[in-house]
């Protein structure tokens, strides 16, 4: 069964702080995607990953991709408080399309001012 | 407008009512999504559409479930015979084609309740 998992699924934490926040996968895959929610909102895009090795930095978030260890983070650099929102990783299984990515469950994550 | 636009955005049914639920995707995005988010957890695929091809059903649930893309467009999710766990966000999303590397837009989502 193909699996992404996403942890921590929630994280508290004082702004200014440095975090990571994992997602894993149990195929193989080089595309990656990270997205963000708002509460009651649209899912926004972040980041596109289509290599092992992939690095992309927007502001204080940072994702890269180690595809052989199926493993991406999202890393977030002196947090602040606009940054609070759940952050979903998917991945596409089949490298050629798009449209059937396996999700991560969400990671929730509240910044404290 | 400029965004996938959804609706209704909420929409509380009795159990065994039938739903409509709309999306008309970014002009010119030939790719469109039907996804299903229930509370606290990730996405789960229904249903997709790209151009005029057939649509890839592969994740509707039940077969109380359908959907239709009427001239390339305007989506339509239909379920049937509401059951309560069927309760949850429903998201459509599209993009300007299946390739890799297209972002896939997201509308804000229609929010059934089953009562």
């Amino acid at each position: 069964e193909l699996k992404v998992e996403q942890n921590p699924l929630f994280l508290s934490m004082q702004e200014g702080k440095n975090y990571t926040i994992y997602c894993n996968y149990s195929t193989t895959s080089d595309r990656l995607y990270w997205y963000r929610q708002d509460p009651g909102k649209s899912l926004e895009s972040l980041f596109v990953l289509l290599s092992n090795g992939a690095v992309k930095q927007e502001g204080r978030l940072m994702a890269s991709l180690d595809t052989k260890a199926r493993l991406s983070t999202l890393h977030i650099t002196a947090a602040v408080h606009d940054l609070s929102a759940t952050y979903f990783c998917a991945v596409d299984p089949l490298m050629d399309s798009n449209y059937q990515l396996i999700w991560g469950a969400g990671t929730k994550l509240i910044i404290k001012p | 407008g400029a965004g996938v636009s959804q609706s209704p955005s909420n929409k509380v049914t009795e159990k065994g009512k039938d739903v409509e639920l709309r999306c008309d995707p970014i002009s010119g995005h030939t790719a469109l999504y039907w996804y299903r988010q229930s509370l606290g957890q990730g996405l789960e695929f229904l249903i997709y559409f790209q151009g005029n091809s057939a649509p890839d059903k592969s994740g509707l649930p039940s077969d109380r479930f359908s959907a239709e893309r009427t001239g390339g467009s305007v989506s339509t999710l239909t379920i049937q015979r509401t059951q309560q766990e069927d309760s949850a966000v429903y998201l459509c999303a599209s993009s300007l084609g299946p390739s890799t590397g297209n972002t896939i837009y997201f509308g804000e989502g229609s929010w059934l309740t089953v009562v």
